[in-house]
């Protein structure tokens, strides 16, 4: 399997201008999650989908950014207008769950690192 | 949501064992208590979880305390590889939330 797939890898823009992160979750896996990482909060949880359908936006920072999941394979985030504040790396995760043996163990994607001059 | 305490950062000579603590005493009954770690650059990677009885796996064990208020992950044999943020995260095995603190920084050294 190839593990989950973020794009792009690295990404440098300048204030203004719309972001657009992609992930491409497990095969089969049910739940995808956003994280943010910064040196200042850690990481944080942004938003996370269920079968598709967004279970939880309370992390999402502010309007301008936005999550979709169109369909079981693919998910993206968007920055729009994006600040510099909003530098950070990204990270896509995606699970299974085995309800039965209640286990949530995600797995990460690479990230990517923005950076909004 | 169940709060954890790690100590920031420890030390450990290569080829030793290391321990890592967390304090989970707000932990509820349902709450798994998982494990992951990031090396630097990378995403996140699962360790173990657990619920009452320790575990094992291929990667490191884990021991929970009987009242459940506390675990030690224990790497058996560090290599540098192992240099990375260790997370002890409280998770409920339903929606998957998982909240993720400051860890403990483990610094294998040669």
């Amino acid at each position: 399997d190839a593990g989950v797939i973020q794009s792009p890898r690295h990404e440098v823009t300048e204030m203004g201008q719309e972001v657009t992160l992609r992930c491409k979750p497990i095969s089969g896996h049910d739940y995808l999650f956003w994280y943010r990482q910064t040196m200042m909060r850690g990481l944080e949880l942004l938003i996370y989908f269920n079968n598709n359908v967004p279970i939880d936006d309370s992390g999402m920072p502010e309007d301008r950014f936005s999550a979709k999941m169109p369909n079981a394979s693919f998910s993206t985030l968007k920055i729009q207008p994006s600040e510099p504040r909003d530098s950070a790396v990204y990270f896509c995760a995606s699970s299974s769950f085995k309800r039965g043996a209640r286990t949530d163990t995600q797995y990460f994607g690479p990230g990517t690192r923005l950076t909004v001059l | 949501d169940a709060k954890t305490t790690q100590p920031p950062s420890m030390d450990c000579a290569e080829g030793r064992a290391a321990n890592l603590p967390c304090n989970h005493s707000t932990i509820s009954g349902n709450e798994y208590v998982y494990w992951y770690r990031q090396i630097h650059s990378q995403g996140p990677q699962y360790i173990i979880h657990g619920l009452k009885n320790n575990e094992t796996n291929e990667m490191a064990s884990l021991i929970i305390t009987e009242d459940r208020k506390s675990s030690t992950l224990i790497l058996p044999h560090a290599t540098l590889r192992d240099t990375a943020v260790y997370y002890c995260i409280p998770g409920s095995g339903n929606t998957g939330k998982l909240i993720f603190g400051q860890g403990t920084t483990l610094q294998v050294k040669p």
